[in-house]
């Protein structure tokens, strides 16, 4: 049971264009955390956001941590065919453990 | 460094069979977690250790599975009398300790047929 919401589920655009995906909680997480997956690998982390309200860039993705730190979003600006992917968000939970969306399937064709 | 490796890579299992499956965590990462992976979903947790101590095996589906570390570093998780529903990609993650951000192995991957 994902208790993290996803969406789109999936998404398919152009190069260049720009995506945001969403990732929606009932409960309230100590820090969210967004990962990129590739077919046959593992999810690889690209941000952690910690405070409510929170805005991270890394180079051309904006990470939004929402005021009362139960939803997040990730904005794409010009996707390029590298971004292709799963995108996963995930709550961190006591010890540590991550509670896990179901991802959004990210497509950018060229 | 190295990062996380699991082996194997790939598992097809009869239903019935036992299976192992294994995690060497990066050095020096005391925390050390199982997630599975069904198609199309993201990762569930499975179990957690610190060190060689499981403090948290809540998300474990059944008594069929069963993780251990007994030294710290490397772990194992069995699956007893394999089910088709325990096919799924097995995620192994370490992290230090305090630290949320965890590092993921490749996964391996059990198809039971």
């Amino acid at each position: 049971t994902q208790l993290l919401e996803q969406s789109p589920q999936f998404l398919s655009i152009q190069e260049g264009e720009n995506l945001t995906v969403y990732c929606n909680s009932s409960s309230v997480f100590s820090s969210l955390q967004w990962y990129r997956q590739e077919p046959g690998e593992g999810p690889v982390l690209l941000v952690t956001v910690v405070t409510g309200g929170e805005v991270k860039k890394l180079k051309r993705l904006t990470f939004q941590f929402g005021d009362a730190r139960k939803d997040s979003s990730l904005h794409i600006t010009a996707a390029q065919p590298g971004d292709t992917g799963l995108y996963l968000c995930a709550g961190a939970g006591g010890w540590g453990k991550l509670q896990f969306g179901a991802g959004t399937q990210v497509v950018v064709t060229p | 460094g190295a990062g996380v490796s699991q082996s194997p890579r790939y598992k097809v299992a009869k239903r019935g069979q036992d299976v192992a499956l294994r995690c060497d965590p990066i050095s020096g990462h005391v925390s050390l977690f199982w997630y599975q992976q069904a198609l199309g979903q993201g990762p569930e947790f499975l179990t957690y250790f610190q060190n060689e101590a499981q403090l948290d095996k809540s998300g474990l589906p059944s008594d069929r599975f069963f993780a251990e570390r007994p030294e710290g570093s490397v772990s194992t998780l069995k699956i007893q009398r394999t089910q088709q529903e325990d096919s799924a990609v097995y995620l192994c993650a370490s992290s230090l300790p305090g630290v949320y951000e965890q590092y993921f192995g490749p996964g391996t991957r059990l198809t039971v047929t």
